[in-house]
């Protein structure tokens, strides 16, 4: 079973928008971490925020922040007044404590325009 | 800029032959893990070496396999190369078990492509 799905496979949104990604999990552990990453057309994966499963408040980090909805494992993220260079893919992914690995989903490229 | 640095960054061999592919963690950092990332897709689970151990695998056939050393940089090594194996190859090194919150580092790849 897919643990993480984006179903947005490319999304285009005008420069200084802000956008939203979407990302939904299934786990039966009642404790994970949940991440997003992006990675610009180099390929290194760029850690951009991550949210843990006992967190009460949906993280933040600058620019970008997690819409964390536990009830609906959802985990989406937003990027607030987007720029040129937020042009990438991006990953949801996902870490349980039985294993030390992380799962991605499929990603979302998003592209900027100017 | 990650710490975590991979080599080499692209790649070209004929189905049949073997490669090695090379990680070295960030400092500190115990734990390295393998992915693979096929065009298009997101990154799959090779395995991940915990203090010179591998500690969990994905579905990946035994062909696949790896080593970590003392200053815990790792190699990925692949035999029989087949045409599916393209793709790029990401490490990342961590603090393994040190809590749910703990960053992957991830390297640049390789870019490995299978003629």
């Amino acid at each position: 079973a897919q643990k993480i799905t984006q179903t947005q496979p490319g999304m285009f949104v005008q420069e200084k928008e802000a956008v939203t990604l979407d990302c939904t999990y299934d786990t039966s552990d009642p404790s994970y971490g949940l991440f997003w990453y992006k990675q610009p057309s180099s390929g290194e994966m760029i850690f951009l925020i991550y949210q843990g499963s006992y967190d009460q408040q949906n993280a933040t980090e600058g620019r970008y922040s997690l819409n964390f909805q536990k009830a609906r494992k959802s985990a989406n993220l937003v990027i607030s007044a987007s720029q040129l260079g937020d042009s990438a893919m991006y990953f949801c992914a996902m870490r349980e404590p039985r294993d030390d690995k992380i799962i991605f989903g499929k990603g979302t490229r998003l592209h900027i325009l100017p | 800029e990650t710490g975590v640095t991979q080599s080499p960054t692209h790649l070209i061999k004929t189905r049949g032959q073997q490669v090695t592919l090379r990680c070295s963690s960030q400092s500190g950092h115990n734990t390295v893990s393998w992915y693979q990332q096929a065009l298009g897709q997101g990154p799959q689970f090779i395995f991940q070496y915990y203090r010179e151990e591998e500690n969990g695998r994905g579905n990946f056939p035994p062909r696949f396999s790896g080593l970590q050393f003392p200053n815990y940089s790792s190699e990925l090594n692949v035999n029989a190369l087949e045409l599916d194996d393209s793709a790029l190859y990401l490490c990342a090194s961590s603090l393994g078990w040190q809590g749910l919150n703990t960053e992957a580092f991830f390297g640049q790849g390789t870019r490995l492509t299978v003629v």
